[in-house]
């Protein structure tokens, strides 16, 4: 079955206690990208990743870091989360953009910071 | 920038009614367009998928329209059920990025 499987589902952790929120995929897809969804701002996208080793800010990269060294994972770091990092994080696979096929997304993680 | 936006916020609707959902977009260069669904506190599902060539496309009930000149897109919605309350997200790819809307919440009431 294809899968994009996000890990935790829920997290809640205090202001600068480093933690990494891992993403995998088993689609064989070159492109993965992490995305925040805020009350009133829709999705946003972080960062992305065209290929292994390949990476680029989105636009909302500030605070959040990442790494592409398997095509299949795509782990999403807050080396020192803040209260504003709190948000329902999203990450999705697909062939690059201009394929024209389907995105798939993780069922998300819903992110505390206190 | 690609700059979308989705009308109308939120709609409630009661059940068998036909429905339109409209997505606009800034940046005409887009592949192509895809709708999305989204559950509460779920991920987002692919609906539909309208190659930047293409005009229309169907599934089931779920008819979308594409005008890339004007930058529009429409999610036409038919015989509505109480299954289909959900936000539906439209996102258009552009360049290097996936872009979305604010998404139109939807209420089919039985």
């Amino acid at each position: 079955e294809a899968q994009v499987t996000q890990n935790p589902r829920y997290l809640i952790t205090v202001t600068g206690k480093k933690l990494t929120v891992t993403c995998s995929q088993n689609m064989n897809h070159e492109y993965m990208s992490w995305y925040r969804q805020d009350p009133g701002l829709g999705l946003r996208q972080i960062y992305y990743s065209m290929n292994v080793e390949v990476t680029d800010k989105g636009d909302v990269p500030e605070g959040y870091k990442v790494s592409r060294k398997e095509k299949r994972n795509f782990p999403l770091i807050l080396e020192s989360p803040s209260p504003n990092q709190t948000s329902l994080y999203f990450c999705a696979s697909s062939r690059q953009p201009q394929m024209n096929t389907e995105a798939f997304f993780g069922q998300g993680t819903r992110l505390t910071v206190v | 920038k690609q700059e979308v936006t989705q009308i109308p916020a939120a709609l409630s609707v009661p059940e068998g009614e036909n429905l339109v959902l409209n997505c606009s977009f800034t940046d005409s260069a887009i592949y192509n367009l895809q709708w999305f669904r989204q559950d509460p506190g779920k991920g987002l599902t692919s609906l539909l998928l309208i190659q930047s060539s293409q005009r229309e496309q169907t599934s089931g009930r779920l008819n979308a329209s594409l005008d890339k000149s004007s930058g529009r897109s429409t999610l036409y919605i038919a015989a509505s059920q109480p299954g289909d309350s959900a936000t539906y997200l439209c996102a258009p790819p552009t360049g290097n990025q996936f872009y979305f809307g604010t998404g139109t919440s939807l209420t089919v009431i039985p």
